[in-house]
């Protein structure tokens, strides 16, 4: 089984619809991330989450917001989705362990959402 | 403004030669930088990673260069193989862990048999 585990792992909504992408990990991990990859744009920050009570706006968080329910989990809206918003969404953790963390994020296997 | 910057989007080498893949940041806090690679249908996978106290970092057929002054890093593979066709990004951070990773818009290897 995967460490971090993202549902759907395919989505087709329409504009306007509301649309959730839930992400759990059994790494034990505190810190997740949400990340959006587009063709040619890389993978771009939409928002984080150092522990429970901690929730920070990335590059590019505008339509989006999140929940982080437990230290396990760390889901994604989209309260009212847009045709832009068509992408590969990845959901990631990382330790944070000694004071520092070691900078590596294991991912999810992504999430695509397609708005028509 | 891009703070990591890949300017190649793809690289196609032959099996068994060299591939080097470039990055360039432009933030001087950044301290910590790291490789990801991506197979379609997959979530990136860490690489390798190189602190600025260092120069160069070796990890079997990976190695990663690193030099501050020109604010530039590559990433060489050798020898190339066909399995190491894949995107792979860039991306930066601090030392210290409390900025997420900042990642570059990645380049495509095909490696030819």
């Amino acid at each position: 089984d995967a460490d971090v585990t993202q549902t759907p792992r395919n989505r087709i909504t329409k504009t306007g619809k509301r649309i959730m992408l839930e992400c759990s990990q059994t790494k034990g991990h505190d810190r997740m991330y949400w990340y959006r990859q587009d063709p040619g744009l890389g993978l771009r920050l939409i928002y984080y989450s150092f522990d429970v009570k901690d929730i920070n706006k990335g590059e590019i968080s505008d339509g989006y917001s999140v929940s982080r329910q437990a230290q396990a989990k760390f889901s994604l809206s989209l309260e009212s989705a847009i045709p832009n918003q068509t992408a590969l969404y990845f959901c990631a953790t990382s330790d944070y362990t000694g004071g520092r963390s070691t900078g590596e994020l294991f991912f999810g296997e992504g999430s695509r959402l397609t708005v028509l | 403004d891009q703070q990591v910057k890949q300017n190649s989007p793809s690289l196609s080498v032959q099996e068994g030669r060299i591939s080097i893949l470039n990055c360039d940041y432009t933030n001087s806090m950044f301290d910590y930088f790291l490789w990801y690679k991506k197979y379609p249908a997959e979530g990136p996978t860490f690489l390798i990673s190189i602190s600025s106290i260092k120069d160069k970092n070796e990890d079997g057929r990976f190695t990663v260069f690193l030099n501050k002054s020109a604010k530039h890093l590559s990433l060489h593979i050798v020898p190339s193989q066909p399995g190491d066709s894949a995107v792979y990004f860039c991306a930066a951070t601090t030392y210290s862990g409390n900025t997420p990773l900042v990642f570059g818009k990645g380049t495509r290897l095909s490696v030819i048999a």
